[in-house]
């Protein structure tokens, strides 16, 4: 099975500041890929599918890149609501849709 | 609006069943796949099931081959998971999704999500 990796586990960021999560898998998965946002307390909400294509409704701030193994989340300019845990899924395969370990960002 | 709808949780002893149910609104149910995610207290998320539009194809997690069983009745833009031998490690919120195709056969993304309905298995 293709293992995806995330870190940081946590970050802690100022407001108005540029931040990167990062989520490697095992394996290549080419740039299927989607990245989900969870607020304390809610249901996750879907940020970006195919590596970098936002979903409609998710602001612009957010962004995602990569390919491969290699894929990247960046949240330009942190806001105060985008205190969550993100997680990213990788979709290549029917034989398992599976999860990273999710990256807590908090606000410094 | 979409709107996915949980129901069906609650505490079983191991080794005990139980039937989740998800109800679909605000949009054509029968063009969509469906999956359950699940959501251990305090851990990550954990994709448990899914089935395609038509009931014709399903996959599970290997964690739940076997025991679980997951079904849809599109008449009534529904969708079941079907849980059996209920261990303590399936203690988890269980939330409904909506699932989107990356490729033709390709289960992709998940959107939306339903609130979850919690099941607990007692150790």
């Amino acid at each position: 099975d293709i293992q995806m990796t995330q870190f940081p586990s946590s970050l802690s960021a100022s407001v108005g500041h540029t931040i990167t999560i990062t989520c490697r898998a095992s394996q290549g998965i080419g740039t299927y890929l989607a990245w989900y946002q969870q607020k304390p307390g809610k249901v996750p909400n879907l940020l970006i599918y195919a590596a970098s294509t936002l979903q409609s409704g998710v602001p612009s701030r957010f962004s995602g890149s990569g390919s491969g193994t290699d894929f990247t989340l960046t949240i330009s300019s942190l806001q105060p609501e985008d205190v969550a845990t993100y997680y990213c899924q990788k979709y290549n395969s029917a034989l398992g849709l599976t999860f990273g370990g999710g990256t807590k960002v908090e606000i410094k | 609006e979409v709107q996915l709808v949980e129901s069906g949780g609650g505490v079983v002893r191991p080794g005990g069943s139980l039937r989740l149910s998800c109800a679909g609104s605000g949009f054509t149910f029968g063009d969509y796949g469906m999956s359950w995610v699940r959501q251990a207290p305090g851990k990550g998320l954990e994709w448990v099931s899914g089935i395609n539009w038509n009931g014709g194809s399903t996959g599970y997690a290997d964690s739940v081959k076997g025991r679980f069983r997951i079904s849809r009745d599109n008449g009534k833009n529904s969708v079941y998971l079907q849980m059996n031998s209920l261990r303590a490690e399936d203690t988890a919120l269980y939330y409904c999704a909506r699932t989107f195709l990356a490729a033709a056969g390709l289960v992709g993304w998940f959107d939306p999500w339903g609130q979850g309905t919690l099941v607990t298995v007692p150790s």
